[in-house]
């Protein structure tokens, strides 16, 4: 099936570190979603973003949705243990009814 | 407000039987998506309801099926279960038509011996 490229695939973070990932599509976007998933559970929606160039956070977190609507970053400040877990991110495409998902980050945090 | 609920969230089947999933999507939500999630294979689109039509499908074999009731609840079904049926099969509600976010329920782990 489809899926968008998500890097880094993985990533060791010392606590207190920022952290960075992104999404690319070759495809353009008219919304993109960033989600969190622990082991065993469904993955928890984090940000929500619907234009070119809008920029959203949610505590420690913020997204943006990338100015030629076929990207989009997550930055994480400060990170803390219980920020471990899989972020993906989706990405719908105008007149489309599918989220498209990336192939995740999975992220771990050194105490 | 509820979530997405998902039942049974743990079942173990053996070859050729066939499994029924539940989903209870947020109350108010039209939209129902299925996805099968397998650590090889990520996150994979099994298909996409909105009231009671399926408007999209992935590509997965027809032995995967599934509907939406008037309620907006939806079941999935597998028949002829094969060992690589076994993953964590996720329902997704939004409220929307088309865009909007996407809530998951907790998942439906299905073992395949």
């Amino acid at each position: 099936g489809q899926q968008l490229n998500q890097s880094p695939q993985s990533m060791f973070i010392q606590e207190g570190e920022d952290v960075s990932m992104n999404c690319t599509s070759s495809s353009i976007f008219n919304t993109w979603l960033w989600y969190k998933q622990d082991p065993g559970e469904g993955p928890v929606l984090l940000i929500a973003l619907y234009k070119a160039g809008e920029l959203t956070s949610n505590g420690r977190l913020t997204a943006q949705f990338g100015i030629t609507r076929k990207d989009s970053f997550l930055n994480i400040s400060a990170s803390i243990p219980s920020d471990v877990g899989i972020y993906f991110c989706a990405g719908l495409r105008s007149g489309t009814y599918k989220y498209i998902f990336g192939t995740g980050t999975r992220l771990k945090v050194l105490a | 407000k509820a979530g997405v609920t998902q039942t049974p969230r743990y079942l173990i089947k053996t070859r050729g039987q066939q499994v029924t999933l539940s989903c209870s999507p947020i109350s108010g939500h039209r939209s129902v998506s299925w996805y099968q999630q397998t650590p090889g294979q990520g996150l994979q689109f099994l298909f996409e309801y909105f009231s009671e039509t399926q408007r999209n499908k992935g590509n997965f074999p027809g032995r995967f099926s599934g509907r939406q009731f008037s309620n907006s609840r939806s079941e999935m079904n597998v028949s002829t279960l094969e060992l690589g049926d076994s993953a964590l099969y996720l329902c997704a509600s939004k409220r929307g038509e088309d865009t909007g976010e996407l809530f998951f329920g907790e998942g439906s782990r299905l073992t395949v011996l």
